[in-house]
Protein backbone atom coordinates (compact mmCIF):
# COMPACT_ATOMS: atom_id res chain seq x y z
CA UNK A 1 0.00 0.00 0.00
CA UNK A 2 1.40 3.36 -0.62
CA UNK A 3 2.11 5.37 2.62
CA UNK A 4 4.01 8.54 3.08
CA UNK A 5 6.47 9.06 5.71
CA UNK A 6 7.74 12.24 7.54
CA UNK A 7 11.03 12.24 9.39
CA UNK A 8 10.63 14.77 11.99
CA UNK A 9 7.58 15.08 14.47
CA UNK A 10 9.06 17.95 16.49
CA UNK A 11 11.14 20.57 14.81
CA UNK A 12 12.33 23.67 16.99
CA UNK A 13 13.92 26.65 15.49
CA UNK A 14 14.81 30.30 16.26
CA UNK A 15 13.47 32.75 14.00
CA UNK A 16 16.04 33.04 10.55
CA UNK A 17 17.00 29.89 10.90
CA UNK A 18 16.78 27.62 7.56
CA UNK A 19 14.06 24.80 7.45
CA UNK A 20 13.82 21.59 5.74
CA UNK A 21 11.23 19.03 6.54
CA UNK A 22 11.64 15.62 5.05
CA UNK A 23 9.00 13.47 2.91
CA UNK A 24 9.66 9.98 1.37
CA UNK A 25 6.34 8.01 -0.24
CA UNK A 26 6.20 4.61 -1.50
CA UNK A 27 4.87 4.15 -4.48
CA UNK A 28 6.80 3.64 -7.94
CA UNK A 29 4.71 5.00 -10.37
CA UNK A 30 3.37 8.71 -10.97
CA UNK A 31 2.44 10.62 -8.17
CA UNK A 32 1.18 14.41 -6.83
CA UNK A 33 2.56 15.64 -4.14
CA UNK A 34 1.61 18.47 -1.66
CA UNK A 35 2.19 20.28 1.28
CA UNK A 36 -0.33 21.48 3.99
CA UNK A 37 0.28 23.67 6.42
CA UNK A 38 -2.40 24.03 9.89
CA UNK A 39 -1.37 27.28 11.36
CA UNK A 40 -2.83 27.11 15.38
CA UNK A 41 -6.79 27.22 15.07
CA UNK A 42 -7.20 27.06 11.58
CA UNK A 43 -8.19 25.35 8.49
CA UNK A 44 -5.63 22.84 6.36
CA UNK A 45 -4.66 24.78 3.94
CA UNK A 46 -2.13 23.92 0.49
CA UNK A 47 1.09 25.16 1.02
CA UNK A 48 2.67 23.76 -2.79
CA UNK A 49 1.72 21.26 -4.76
CA UNK A 50 3.90 19.17 -7.65
CA UNK A 51 2.20 17.50 -10.70
CA UNK A 52 5.02 17.80 -13.37
CA UNK A 53 7.49 19.44 -14.87
CA UNK A 54 10.17 21.93 -12.99
CA UNK A 55 10.98 19.62 -9.79
CA UNK A 56 11.53 22.57 -7.79
CA UNK A 57 8.29 24.22 -6.83
CA UNK A 58 7.19 27.14 -4.96
CA UNK A 59 4.90 27.78 -2.73
CA UNK A 60 3.08 30.61 -0.85
CA UNK A 61 5.01 32.64 2.62
CA UNK A 62 8.53 31.83 0.99
CA UNK A 63 8.18 28.35 1.06
CA UNK A 64 9.79 25.96 -1.57
CA UNK A 65 9.91 21.60 -2.01
CA UNK A 66 11.91 19.86 -4.21
CA UNK A 67 10.79 16.39 -5.93
CA UNK A 68 13.62 14.06 -6.02
CA UNK A 69 12.35 10.98 -8.16
CA UNK A 70 14.95 8.46 -7.57
CA UNK A 71 14.83 9.37 -4.19
CA UNK A 72 11.08 9.12 -3.89
CA UNK A 73 11.39 12.30 -1.73
CA UNK A 74 9.55 15.80 -1.65
CA UNK A 75 11.27 17.69 1.14
CA UNK A 76 10.14 21.24 2.09
CA UNK A 77 12.41 23.99 2.78
CA UNK A 78 12.39 27.70 3.90
CA UNK A 79 15.55 29.40 3.79
CA UNK A 80 14.22 31.89 6.80
CA UNK A 81 11.76 30.82 8.72
CA UNK A 82 9.53 33.39 11.26
CA UNK A 83 7.62 33.17 14.41
CA UNK A 84 4.46 32.98 12.56
CA UNK A 85 5.51 29.59 9.97
CA UNK A 86 4.64 27.97 13.91
CA UNK A 87 2.41 25.52 12.94
CA UNK A 88 1.71 21.26 11.82
CA UNK A 89 2.91 20.62 8.53
CA UNK A 90 1.97 17.69 6.47
CA UNK A 91 3.18 16.24 3.51
CA UNK A 92 0.30 14.65 1.11
CA UNK A 93 0.30 12.21 -2.24
CA UNK A 94 -1.70 11.01 -4.68
CA UNK A 95 -1.04 8.06 -7.01
CA UNK A 96 -2.76 6.14 -9.69
CA UNK A 97 -4.22 4.18 -7.69
CA UNK A 98 -6.20 6.17 -5.18
CA UNK A 99 -7.34 8.84 -8.13
CA UNK A 100 -10.11 11.01 -7.37
CA UNK A 101 -8.33 13.32 -5.12
CA UNK A 102 -7.86 10.93 -2.24
CA UNK A 103 -4.80 12.13 -0.45
CA UNK A 104 -2.55 9.93 1.63
CA UNK A 105 -1.06 12.00 4.36
CA UNK A 106 2.44 11.75 6.29
CA UNK A 107 2.48 11.67 10.27
CA UNK A 108 2.53 15.50 9.84
CA UNK A 109 5.44 17.80 11.44
CA UNK A 110 4.82 20.28 14.06
CA UNK A 111 7.43 23.25 13.39
CA UNK A 112 8.15 25.66 16.62
CA UNK A 113 9.76 28.67 15.89
CA UNK A 114 11.33 30.83 18.90
CA UNK A 115 11.07 34.72 18.17
CA UNK B 1 -11.05 27.27 -4.75
CA UNK B 2 -13.84 26.44 -2.83
CA UNK B 3 -15.40 27.53 0.96
CA UNK B 4 -16.23 24.97 3.32
CA UNK B 5 -18.39 25.24 6.52
CA UNK B 6 -18.80 22.39 9.30
CA UNK B 7 -21.39 22.12 11.69
CA UNK B 8 -20.91 21.64 14.29
CA UNK B 9 -17.39 22.97 15.33
CA UNK B 10 -17.13 20.53 18.30
CA UNK B 11 -19.34 18.44 20.68
CA UNK B 12 -18.98 16.19 23.70
CA UNK B 13 -21.22 13.35 23.53
CA UNK B 14 -21.83 10.85 25.60
CA UNK B 15 -21.13 6.97 24.47
CA UNK B 16 -24.13 5.27 22.71
CA UNK B 17 -25.01 8.13 21.19
CA UNK B 18 -24.48 9.45 17.53
CA UNK B 19 -23.82 12.65 16.18
CA UNK B 20 -23.78 14.33 12.47
CA UNK B 21 -21.58 16.20 11.32
CA UNK B 22 -22.84 18.36 8.13
CA UNK B 23 -20.50 19.94 5.69
CA UNK B 24 -21.51 23.08 3.42
CA UNK B 25 -19.71 23.77 0.33
CA UNK B 26 -20.29 27.34 -1.56
CA UNK B 27 -20.12 25.37 -5.33
CA UNK B 28 -21.03 22.42 -6.35
CA UNK B 29 -18.51 20.23 -6.51
CA UNK B 30 -18.41 16.29 -7.65
CA UNK B 31 -16.60 14.75 -5.03
CA UNK B 32 -16.23 15.14 -1.71
CA UNK B 33 -14.06 13.49 1.07
CA UNK B 34 -14.40 12.84 5.21
CA UNK B 35 -11.07 12.51 7.02
CA UNK B 36 -10.47 11.63 10.69
CA UNK B 37 -7.25 12.93 12.31
CA UNK B 38 -7.24 10.95 15.85
CA UNK B 39 -5.15 13.00 18.87
CA UNK B 40 -1.65 13.49 18.11
CA UNK B 41 -1.95 11.48 14.43
CA UNK B 42 -2.62 12.54 11.00
CA UNK B 43 -5.48 12.50 8.54
CA UNK B 44 -6.87 9.48 7.51
CA UNK B 45 -9.61 9.23 5.26
CA UNK B 46 -12.64 7.85 5.59
CA UNK B 47 -14.87 7.60 2.80
CA UNK B 48 -15.59 9.28 -0.43
CA UNK B 49 -19.03 10.59 -1.11
CA UNK B 50 -20.49 11.55 -4.86
CA UNK B 51 -23.15 12.90 -5.11
CA UNK B 52 -26.04 10.33 -6.35
CA UNK B 53 -23.83 7.58 -5.15
CA UNK B 54 -23.18 5.15 -2.39
CA UNK B 55 -20.35 6.46 -0.53
CA UNK B 56 -16.96 4.31 -0.94
CA UNK B 57 -15.12 3.39 2.57
CA UNK B 58 -11.59 2.86 2.87
CA UNK B 59 -10.66 -0.21 4.88
CA UNK B 60 -11.47 0.23 8.13
CA UNK B 61 -14.46 1.83 7.60
CA UNK B 62 -18.18 1.08 7.86
CA UNK B 63 -21.27 2.33 6.65
CA UNK B 64 -23.04 1.13 9.80
CA UNK B 65 -20.49 3.00 12.01
CA UNK B 66 -20.08 5.96 9.62
CA UNK B 67 -23.33 6.49 7.42
CA UNK B 68 -22.44 9.62 5.20
CA UNK B 69 -25.32 11.41 3.05
CA UNK B 70 -24.75 13.71 -0.40
CA UNK B 71 -28.59 14.60 -1.15
CA UNK B 72 -26.57 17.33 -3.67
CA UNK B 73 -23.31 19.07 -4.94
CA UNK B 74 -23.18 21.47 -1.81
CA UNK B 75 -23.78 19.35 1.13
CA UNK B 76 -22.69 15.76 2.71
CA UNK B 77 -23.48 14.60 6.43
CA UNK B 78 -21.37 12.09 8.47
CA UNK B 79 -23.04 10.38 11.07
CA UNK B 80 -20.90 8.81 13.83
CA UNK B 81 -22.47 6.32 15.13
CA UNK B 82 -22.96 4.54 18.86
CA UNK B 83 -19.83 6.81 19.71
CA UNK B 84 -16.73 5.07 22.31
CA UNK B 85 -14.17 7.42 23.80
CA UNK B 86 -12.08 5.87 20.71
CA UNK B 87 -14.21 7.79 18.10
CA UNK B 88 -12.65 11.56 20.25
CA UNK B 89 -10.98 12.89 17.04
CA UNK B 90 -11.58 16.03 14.50
CA UNK B 91 -13.75 14.84 11.66
CA UNK B 92 -12.72 17.00 8.23
CA UNK B 93 -14.58 17.41 5.22
CA UNK B 94 -12.64 18.31 2.21
CA UNK B 95 -14.05 19.00 -1.51
CA UNK B 96 -11.59 18.60 -4.81
CA UNK B 97 -11.66 21.28 -7.52
CA UNK B 98 -9.21 22.10 -9.74
CA UNK B 99 -6.78 19.01 -8.95
CA UNK B 100 -6.61 20.55 -5.43
CA UNK B 101 -8.28 19.84 -2.03
CA UNK B 102 -9.61 22.60 0.50
CA UNK B 103 -11.07 21.17 3.97
CA UNK B 104 -13.31 22.71 5.94
CA UNK B 105 -12.75 23.97 9.50
CA UNK B 106 -13.06 20.59 11.36
CA UNK B 107 -15.15 19.40 13.65
CA UNK B 108 -13.72 18.23 17.03
CA UNK B 109 -15.56 15.46 18.84
CA UNK B 110 -15.24 14.33 22.82
CA UNK B 111 -17.12 11.40 23.52
CA UNK B 112 -17.31 10.63 27.24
Amino acid sequence: AQSVSQHNHHVILSEAASLELGCNYSYGGTVNLFWYVQYPGQHLQLLLKYFSGDPLVKGIKGFEAEFIKSKFSFNLRKPSVQWSDTAEYFCAVTTIYNQGGKLIFGQGTELSVKP
Amino acid sequence: SAVISQKPSRDICQRGTSLTIQCQVDSQVTMMFWYRQQPGQSLTLIATANQGSEATYESGFVIDKFPISRPNLTFSTLTVSNMSPEDSSIYLCSVEAGYEQFFGPGTRLTVL
